[in-house]
Parts: structure tokens; sequence; C-alpha cells
């Protein structure tokens, strides 16, 4: 069975851009959720979807912002980057109330 | 969201055992014990968990307190590719958040 996937794996963009991450559960899963990691403060929840629909969100700017499509892939988007979301952003997919399958990560440079 | 305490480093050799503390005071009846681990360059994977009673796989052993306020991973006989970022993490369920509250863990080294 394939893992999560992510893409893409690195990128770089600069201050004010705008980013789109892609995220592909494992097939079955419907609950995707993302967070960010970065080294000043560790891995941090970002939101959840199940079904299409948002069932969680952490404390992030509306910047951040996420949608899943009917085949439960997901995609997330920050827009007017700043340097201070340079970070490792993960996907991980579950069944509901399940174990959480991370994905190896999107990593983001904003210069 | 309820926290859970862990040291920041611990060393270790080679195919010796290896326990990592968890301490988890303020632990509700229905929260469940969860540990991930990180490799370097790697998104998390999940180790194991559990709820009162002690609990076996193949990747580790899970020892839980009686009163449930600390738990321990062990890892039998460590490899070098053990050497990761350790989670502790306390989940609700069921019908309880898919959000994870991930702690700044215990960084694991292996000696070969």
């Amino acid at each position: 069975k394939a893992g999560v996937t992510q893409t893409p794996r690195y990128l770089i963009k600069t201050r004010g851009q705008q980013v789109t991450l892609s995220c592909s559960p494992i097939s079955g899963h419907r609950s995707v959720s993302w967070y960010q990691q970065t080294p000043g403060q560790g891995l941090q929840f970002l939101f959840e979807y199940f079904s299409e629909t948002q069932r969680n969100k952490g404390n992030f700017p509306g910047r951040f912002s996420g949608r899943q499509f009917s085949n439960s892939r997901s995609e997330m988007n920050v827009s007017t980057l700043e340097l201070g979301d340079s970070a490792l952003y993960l996907c991980a997919s579950s069944r509901s109330q399940e174990t959480q399958y991370f994905g190896p990560g999107t990593r983001l440079l904003v210069l | 969201d309820a926290k859970t305490t862990q040291p920041n480093s611990m060393e270790s050799n080679e195919e010796e055992p290896v326990h990592l503390p968890c301490n988890h005071s303020t632990i509700s009846g229905t929260d469940y014990i969860h540990w991930y681990r990180q490799l370097p360059s790697q998104g998390p994977e999940y180790v194991i968990h559990g709820l009162t009673s002690n609990v076996n796989n193949r990747m580790a052993s899970l020892a839980i307190a009686e009163d449930r306020k600390s738990s321990t991973l062990i890892l039998h006989r460590a490899t070098l590719r053990d050497a990761a970022v350790y989670y502790c993490i306390l989940r609700d369920r069921p019908g309880g958040s898919e959000k994870l509250v991930f702690g700044k863990g215990t960084k694991l080294t292996v000696n070969p």
C-alpha cells in the first residue's frame, strides 16, 4: 500500500508570494491533517479535513487555508508569505480516530 | 490539551535496552498515551499506544504506571536506526480530535 505522498518536496518562494502544497493520503483514509514544523516552535497542528470539511483548526492566521477534494486529496495554501513561514509542512492521513500516518513533508524556504 | 513532560535527550549503546520516560500527571480518564518518533529528515511515524495496560508490538513496549500519570517506552535492543526524536502524546478518543499535540520530545542518540 502506498504511503502518504506530498508534493513538492522542496520549494523556494519570496516574501509576499503565495504557495500551494499538495497531499495524497493513503487509499481509504478520509482524514487529512496538516502540521507545521520549525526549529523554534516544533510540530504545530494547522488543520484537519474529513470528507471535504474542515473539522479542526489550530492557532494560525487566516493566511493559512486548506481544502480537501472528494478523493480525499488535500491542499494547503499560504498567502502573502512571510519569512517566518519557512518550515517543514507535514501532512498526515488516517481512518478517523485511528493511527495517523505522516508523509515526508514539504520543505518551504521563504526568502 | 493535556501536557506531557519528557527529557530533552537520552543516549544509549547499540543492542542495549532503552527506557524513555514520559510524565503526564494531568491525564484524563479517556486519554490514550501515544508514542511517535521522527527519524532525521522524515515525517513522524507511529510507534505504539495504550490506555491502561502494558502493550507490546514489534517495535517497542509501553509500560503504563498504575495511576497513569507516567509511562515508559521500552526499546528492547536499540539499533542505530532507532536514533530519532521520540514524542509522547495524549490523545482523547473515541469521539476525540485527530489533532496531535506534540511537545519537544526526547532526542535519542544510539552509539555504535
